[in-house]
């Protein structure tokens, strides 16, 4: 079963508006990542945040996590045509071997 | 090699034969990682091993197997395949079990008929 849920499922802006995707999960986590995934093509590493933090940047790149909720947020700011791709939230909850991944979200950024 | 390989890229195979795909990282990372991607249901762990020697269940084992005879490789089987087994599959590493960012290979797309 999915450990983490990504909100919303799909998401269409145009380039240089920011996005905001979601991702909900069930049980207490040490820490939590996020990925993209371009068509047809493996998954990268984008962020990691431990349950200890609240927030985290990179780049364009925001995450917040409230574990009081079991939620996270990551915020891509001024996006670009070459940021359209799924985007998945991936937890580990009482082993580092199981992470789990949600569906994804679906982002396509308009030129 | 630079980072993770899959070979195939794809295949389709018939029902019943037994396929193996093939996973190689030349990063050196103790940790290596078996995926299934299905529409709809992100990725769901199939198999693991944390260093060379060892391998784990994930998620969905069932009709998997795996084995870990060195750093470097990670092949997954499929003894007998079956339709349901369809699926895109990555293989995937991380330099040690407990640091979780995880480097992915390209996939390899595998229909079963």
């Amino acid at each position: 079963s999915q450990q983490g849920e990504e909100d919303p499922q799909a998401l269409s802006i145009q380039e240089g508006e920011n996005a905001t995707m979601n991702c909900s999960y069930k049980t207490s986590i040490n820490n939590l990542q996020w990925y993209r995934q371009n068509s047809g093509r493996g998954l990268v590493h984008l962020i990691l945040i431990r349950s200890n933090e609240r927030e985290k940047h990179s780049g364009r790149l925001r995450v917040t996590l409230d574990t009081s909720k079991k939620s996270s947020s990551l915020l891509i700011t001024a996006s670009r045509a070459a940021d359209t791709a799924s985007y998945f939230c991936a937890t580990d909850a009482l082993n580092n071997n199981d992470m789990r991944f949600g569906a994804g979200t679906r982002l396509t950024v308009k030129p | 090699i630079a980072g993770i390989t899959q070979a195939p890229t794809s295949q389709i195979l018939a029902a019943g034969r037994r396929m193996t795909l093939r996973c190689t990282q030349d990063m050196r990372h103790n940790a290596m990682y078996w995926y299934r991607q299905d529409l709809g249901l992100g990725l769901r762990l199939i198999h693991y091993s944390n260093t060379a020697g060892t391998t784990g269940k994930g998620e969905v084992p069932d009709g998997y197997s795996v084995s870990r005879a060195n750093t470097d490789d990670f092949p997954l089987t499929l003894a007998s395949a079956v339709p349901s087994q369809t699926s895109v599959y990555f293989c995937a590493s991380s330099a040690d079990p407990s640091y979780n960012e995880q480097f992915f290979g390209p996939g390899t797309r595998l229909t079963v008929l």
